[in-house]
């Protein structure tokens, strides 16, 4: 099955703890995308990856920190919680320069 | 810069009525348009897309023309169904050869119980 998938699906931690996110994508592409949903449905990118190279970072806390070991993985790391990282993080990939993007299930971050 | 309007942060609808959700969008040159729908519990998938400027695209009954003189690509559907019930998102790459996606806040369709 060619797919974008995150793992884990839910994750409930306390604040000041470290998570990780893990995302892979077999569809063959070369760019891969992290996305925060809110409460409100708002999506906002935070990290771009092509060919390994970070090419996109928005104005994130520096708390949170992309991993890739190679253009078919793309983790995320927060290495200290706060309450408002609580909403659901979506992995995205795409493929060139025309391309639509495909998006994993995303994973719910619940800090307590 | 390059932005996304979606008015409605919710629609409310009877089962079979029609459904019309409003999209503008700013941006210079020829962008690619796109509408995301996202069901409960899923990530957003592609719905439909349009490249060229005043064609259609359409896809499960859903509709949307890529209106260049007014900057719109509103989506509409004819029916609307309980499966229907999603987050919709229209979205825009812009025409400068990036491929960097803006997403409009999305708009959450559901039927009247």
């Amino acid at each position: 099955e060619t797919a974008v998938f995150q793992t884990p699906n839910y994750h409930v931690t306390q604040v000041g703890n470290e998570v990780s996110f893990n995302c892979k994508q077999t569809l063959g592409h070369d760019t891969m995308y992290w996305y925060k949903q809110d409460s409100k449905k708002l999506l906002k990118i935070m990290f771009s990856y092509n060919n390994k190279q970070l090419i996109v970072n928005e104005t994130v806390p520096r708390r949170f920190s992309p991993q890739s070991s190679d253009k078919a993985h793309l983790n995320l790391r927060i290495k200290s919680v706060e309450p408002e990282d609580s909403a659901v993080y979506l992995c995205a990939s795409s493929k060139g320069q025309n391309s639509d993007y495909t998006f994993g299930s995303g994973t719910r971050l619940l800090v307590i | 810069g390059d932005s996304v309007i979606q008015m409605q942060g919710q629609v409310t609808l009877s089962e079979n009525d029609f459904l019309f959700i409003n999209c503008t969008y700013s941006t210079t040159g020829y962008p690619t348009l796109f509408w995301y729908v996202q069901y409960s519990g899923e990530g957003p998938q592609l719905l439909l897309q349009v490249t060229t400027a005043n064609n259609k695209g359409s896809s499960r009954g859903f509709e949307a023309t890529y209106d260049k003189g007014t900057t719109s690509f509103h989506l509409q559907k004819t029916s609307v169904q309980e499966i229907d019930s999603a987050v919709y998102y229209c979205a825009m790459r812009p025409g400068t050869g990036s491929n960097r996606l803006t997403f409009g806040k999305g708009t959450k369709f559901s039927l009247i119980p």
